[in-house]
């Protein structure tokens, strides 16, 4: 078991539903991230909350809206999406000394696997 | 730019056998650190190693072993007596500062598939 959670394990909807993936942490860290898995696309950082501030990342679609309730707790709202945003995303945790957050260590959760018909 | 290559996209080898995966990477600062992670058919990424850019001692932990050469901008990742277990895709990671954002940004290779047959 690796302490960090995700709710659901397996996502499929259409591109006018609105969902939320929500990962959760168990390890007491302060950063939680949100990436992206693509098939044959390295690992792409979505989201970056640390300290519970969120730090921007402008590549990402406003069609995916992040939200951090507390420092156990990481939500992504999902809606409108399309076909191509099927992937993999997952949720990562670390303990930072700072609000730079990236210098440590991160630990996954397994994954919401999604699908965009 | 890319900033962390890994060119073997597949590897596969026999069990027993020894086997390097190789890290190449590309930052302008001089902090930065580095990590390798193990990606199991469950999903969920494994941390294995991180290295700060002021630390060049290559390391040892049983049958894994890392060389870091800032020399080539390098990060290979050896495992020795290779065993079925070790079949994974595996990510050579960077994390730089991002000074318009003030953050770190990390940046993963496009991984390594190994394949350890019996």
């Amino acid at each position: 078991e690796t302490g960090v959670t995700q709710t659901p394990r397996h996502l499929v909807m259409g591109m006018t539903n609105k969902k939320s993936l929500k990962c959760e942490q168990h390890l007491g860290h302060n950063a939680m991230y949100w990436y992206k898995q693509s098939a044959k696309k390295p690992l792409e950082l979505m989201f970056v909350y640390s300290l519970e501030e969120r730090v921007e990342n402008n590549s990402v679609p406003s069609r995916f809206s992040p939200e951090c309730p507390n420092s156990s707790h990481l939500f992504l709202h999902l809606h409108t999406l399309q076909p191509e945003d099927s992937a993999l995303y997952l949720c990562a945790s670390s303990q930072e000394r700072t609000r730079e957050a990236g210098n440590n260590e991160q630990f996954f959760g397994p994954g919401t696997r999604l699908t965009v018909l | 730019a890319q900033k962390v290559t890994q060119a073997q996209t597949e590897i596969s080898v026999v069990e027993k056998e020894d086997v390097t995966l190789d890290c190449v990477y590309e930052t302008r600062d001089t902090t930065y650190y580095l990590f390798w992670y193990k990606q199991p058919p469950s999903g969920e990424l494994v941390f294995l190693i991180r290295r700060n850019s002021f630390d060049e001692q290559n390391e040892i932990s049983g049958r894994y072993s890392w060389n870091f050469q800032k020399s080539t901008s390098s990060f290979n990742f050896t495992i020795t007596a290779s065993q079925v277990v070790d079949s994974a895709v595996y990510f050579c990671a960077l994390s730089e500062v991002n000074r318009k954002r003030n953050n770190n940004d990390m940046r993963f290779g496009a991984g390594t598939r190994l394949t350890v047959k019996p």
